[in-house]
């Protein structure tokens, strides 16, 4: 298995508040993703990174930050979590890019914004 | 708009028969194919892939087809056991952004006694 490790794998938390989920790697990995998992919506990608301080945007980016100011964490951020922002929370990682290589996922992280 | 597409959100299959679960995608620069297997609670893994390339990638019971001028990949699984109850994803990936791949709805498998 990958070594890719989530924390904390599960949160409950109030709408205004702010969250940090953290992804931690130890392949030594470029890439980085953040998923969320949603009944009827499959995998959406949030951010991902390509690099250290390296990120863009996926599809469905608003509401949410990342940082990764090292190769093995990848920080995701909601500022103010809404219910909305109820989800499963996959980081994945992948060594030489998605169109070559790989995706290995972490295992998730359950988030419940009340 | 969705750029991938699995219409069946469930399929029932008979252990022992073959499981044919379908894929459509839209952006023709999609180039490179996969299938993601996830269990309840845990995370998705890797299962098959396929490259543009080619038409068929076969592994021990799984088989990917991919018909590149329909637009359309299936997963077959023969013969079809209880392990294989789960949900199955399917994902594509573009030549001119190779950083990030795009997944389906996925299609949730049970597979009948």
């Amino acid at each position: 298995d990958a070594g890719i490790t989530q924390s904390p794998r599960h949160k409950v938390t109030e709408t205004g508040t702010p969250v940090t989920l953290r992804c931690h790697q130890t392949e030594n990995h470029r890439y980085m993703y953040w998923y969320r998992q949603d009944p009827g919506h499959g995998l959406r990608l949030i951010h991902y990174s390509y690099g250290v301080k390296d990120t863009d945007k996926g599809e469905v980016s608003d509401g949410y930050s990342v940082s990764r100011s090292k190769t093995e964490d990848f920080l995701l951020t909601l500022e103010s979590a809404t219910s909305s922002q109820t989800s499963v929370y996959f980081c994945a990682i992948t060594g030489t890019g998605a169109n070559t290589d790989t995706q290995y996922f972490g295992p998730g992280t359950r988030l419940t914004v009340l | 708009d969705q750029q991938v597409k699995q219409n069946s959100p469930s399929l029932s299959v008979q252990e022992g028969r073959i499981s044919i679960l379908n894929c459509d995608y839209t952006n023709s620069m999609f180039d490179y194919f996969l299938w993601y297997k996830k269990y309840p609670a845990e995370g998705p893994t890797f299962l098959i892939s396929i490259s543009s390339i080619k038409d068929k990638n076969e592994d021990g019971r799984f088989t990917v087809f991919l018909n590149k001028s329909a637009k359309h990949l299936s997963l077959h699984i023969v013969p079809s056991q209880p392990g294989d109850s789960a949900v199955y994803f399917c994902a594509a990936s573009a030549m001119n952004r190779d950083d990030k791949i795009i997944f389906g709805k996925g299609t949730r498998l049970h597979i009948l006694p």
